[in-house]
């Protein structure tokens, strides 16, 4: 089974562009969490969130809860921002997380 | 910024014999995680553990692996009697209360190549 979908798998961007990546569910979730994996494997949180929208920088994250939908936002794209995106869900029944497949973004200068 | 920290870095084992991967938590965290990512695939939850004792774990997370926090300060993972189909990267995790939607905060990973 697979609680957690993002889209697109892959992406690539001319360095400026604006890039949305997707991330939809299936269940009822507590939260969401937005994650950056660096091509050397580690793992950092952008953002975690149970509703609205947020704002770090040039990210910007949403979710509708009512929809099972999250959007991650990247403005003016750079290549450092060159990663994969992993979307993960909380369910409302315990406190784990489970990770969709990534989003693997490639921006060209 | 505090920092999860994992050791070692890289693990070369072979297939039969036991491993421990280690983790120091960021110090005023209180749940911590182990989650596995195969190569090429995504990350899947082993176990969470909370108040000394594990709090969930999944289906992967059989009898052959187990975790403590034997001294207070380190959290580890031990795989009895690897196989290769547990090669895969580690990560370790820690967090603050789930209720308060805390973030997690993940370490480097452990790569495990089990020959």
């Amino acid at each position: 089974k697979n609680e957690v979908e993002q889209s697109p798998q892959n992406l690539t961007a001319q360095e400026g562009e604006f890039i949305t990546i997707n991330c939809s569910y299936s269940v009822g979730i507590s939260a969401l969490h937005w994650l950056q994996q660096h091509p050397g494997g580690g793992i950092v949180s952008l953002f975690m969130l149970s509703s609205g929208k947020k704002k770090h920088g040039r990210l910007i994250a949403t979710i509708n809860i009512q929809e099972k939908h999250s959007s991650l936002h990247i403005t003016a794209s750079h290549p450092r921002d060159s990663a994969v995106y992993i979307c993960a869900v909380r369910l409302n029944t315990g406190n784990q997380f489970y990770f969709g497949t990534g989003t693997s973004l490639t921006v060209i200068p | 910024e505090p920092e999860v920290t994992q050791t070692p870095s890289h693990q070369v084992t072979q297939m039969g014999q036991e491993v421990i991967l280690r983790c120091v938590p960021i110090s005023n965290h209180l749940y911590f995680y182990w989650y596995r990512q195969i190569l090429g695939q995504k990350v899947e939850f082993l176990v969470s553990f909370y108040n000394n004792e594990i709090s969930e774990k999944s289906e992967i997370f059989d009898d052959q692996f187990s975790v403590e926090r034997p001294d207070g300060s380190n959290f580890t993972l031990k795989i009895r009697s690897t196989k290769l189909e547990d090669s895969a990267m580690y990560f370790c995790a820690t967090g603050g209360s789930p209720r308060r939607n805390s973030p997690l905060h993940f370490g480097n990973g452990t790569r495990l190549t089990v020959t």
